[in-house]
């Protein structure tokens, strides 16, 4: 069963930084592209940014301006999105899923929060 | 930017009636490569993860229940329930992935009425 779940979100200061994981399994991680999806606080669906297959291949959502890198290690099986320079309105829940073009597995997310 | 408007923002519709959901991209998003449009619907429960319903505009993803169907070519697309469920209560969303940076509409929330 593919299963996909993200860790490393929490509590940060405006400013401040935080890296995102997320570890996948159930399919094989190094055929598919990874993407970061997030969802604020009564807001919809927003793309952050996503990687293909060998990490040579990366793209980012216009808010994005150099803040946010991602990154994959195939051998871990895992996808990462570093943050830094977050700002209140970064806080948002962090959805990581495979990407197949479409997005068809998702993780339960986690939650970043941004305030002072 | 393909820029994705849906509409209704929200609707509330009786069990067993018919639902219809629209989604407009800025540009097309038919790919003339594979005569498909690049164009996904996604079902989002409080306190899940989004759920695919749809892809290519108009294939339902595995598992999904019959009544959910998805119609439309180029620029305006449609999601469409048969006969609303009460389990079906959720908010949608259109996803283009013709071009980067993707793009989602802004959300359609369906409750019964």
């Amino acid at each position: 069963e593919v299963h996909v779940v993200e860790s490393g979100g929490g509590f940060v200061q405006p400013g401040g930084s935080l890296r995102l994981s997320c570890a996948a399994s159930g399919f094989t991680f190094s055929d598919y592209w990874m993407t970061w999806v997030r969802q604020a606080p009564g807001k919809g669906l927003e793309y952050v940014a996503n990687i293909n297959q060998d990490g040579t291949d990366i793209h980012y959502a216009g808010f994005v301006r150099g803040r946010f890198i991602i990154s994959r290690d195939n051998a871990k099986r895992s996808v990462y999105l570093q943050l830094s320079g977050l700002r209140t309105d970064d806080t948002a829940v962090y959805y990581c899923s495979r990407d197949s073009a479409w997005f068809d597995a998702w993780g339960q997310g986690t939650l970043v929060t941004v305030s002072s | 930017d393909i820029v994705m408007t849906q509409s209704p923002d929200s609707l509330a519709v009786s069990l067993g009636e018919r639902v219809t959901i629209n989604c407009e991209s800025s540009q097309s998003v038919f790919h003339s490569s594979n005569n498909r449009n690049s164009l996904a619907w996604y079902q989002h429960k409080p306190g899940q993860p989004p759920k695919v319903l749809i892809y290519w505009a108009s294939i339902r993803e595995s598992g999904v229940p019959d009544r959910f169907s998805g119609s439309g070519s180029g620029t305006d697309f449609t999601l469409t329930i048969s006969s609303l469920q009460a389990e079906d209560v959720a908010v949608y969303y259109c996803h283009q992935y013709h071009s980067v940076p993707h793009s989602f509409g802004q959300g359609t929330k369906l409750e019964i009425k």
